[in-house]
């Protein structure tokens, strides 16, 4: 199995609304990662976590929170959004985190619209 | 710093054409690795290669071949005979130094078309 499954696939919230988006991985990764990618642009990452641990926060906004409960799932817990949040939120997983070479698998997103 | 740039923003092929893509990379670092991702319009991210940079070996996998040159600092793909599931999002990225992440490229849409 190597799939990293996101849910939902699309959301559209407003701004004062809570929503979380999940992710599942059972590749026996140990690196969980959330990207956004805004249209026709690449992905920016946001978040590591390696070892249920988070490791690197790229100066995200309070308002987005992640979330590792086990080495399987990943949550990102959304509140107080911006318009300009909306955004292809990616999942990924790699076996490892630390390593140039550690080749990531990506979930199929899921499509948020901040209203 | 690194940088990955993809310059061909959009290419527009017909089915069986050969198409390459280009991708130029800056790094100061002697130890680095490259990958290409493809992105279909399902969203996700599909991992394709990865080269390190002590491995100018050009790579065929079927129909995708690759062309590593540290000398140009570039890291193309080639695509023989396109075929219209060949229509995506192709971004090349670099990953070096201590960093633990990877810098994508702008990525370059590719549409074949019959």
């Amino acid at each position: 199995d190597t799939e990293v499954t996101q849910t939902p696939k699309h959301l559209v919230m407003g701004m004062t609304n809570k929503k979380s988006l999940k992710c599942e991985q059972h590749m026996g990764h140990r690196a969980m990662y959330w990207y956004k990618q805004k249209a026709k642009k690449p992905p920016e990452l946001m978040f590591v976590y390696s070892y249920e641990k988070l490791s690197i926060n790229e100066s995200v906004p309070s308002r987005f929170s992640p979330e590792c409960p086990n080495s399987s799932l990943l949550n990102l817990h959304l509140h107080a959004l911006q318009p300009e949040d909306s955004a292809l939120y990616l999942c990924a997983s790699s076996q490892e985190e630390v390593g140039l070479e550690e080749k990531l698998f990506f979930g199929s997103g899921t499509q948020l619209s901040v209203l | 710093a690194q940088k990955v740039t993809q310059a061909q923003t959009e290419i527009s092929v017909v089915e069986k054409e050969d198409v390459t893509l280009d991708c130029v990379y800056e790094t100061r670092d002697t130890t680095y690795y490259l990958f290409w991702y493809k992105q279909p319009p399902s969203g996700e991210l599909v991992f394709l290669i990865r080269r390190n940079s002590f491995d100018e070996q050009n790579e065929i996998s079927g129909r995708y071949s690759w062309n590593f040159q540290k000398s140009t600092s570039s890291f193309n793909f080639t695509i023989t005979a396109s075929q219209v599931v060949d229509s995506a999002v192709y971004f090349c990225a670099l990953s070096s130094g201590t960093a633990s992440k990877l810098t994508f490229g702008t990525g370059t849409r590719l549409q074949v078309t019959l």
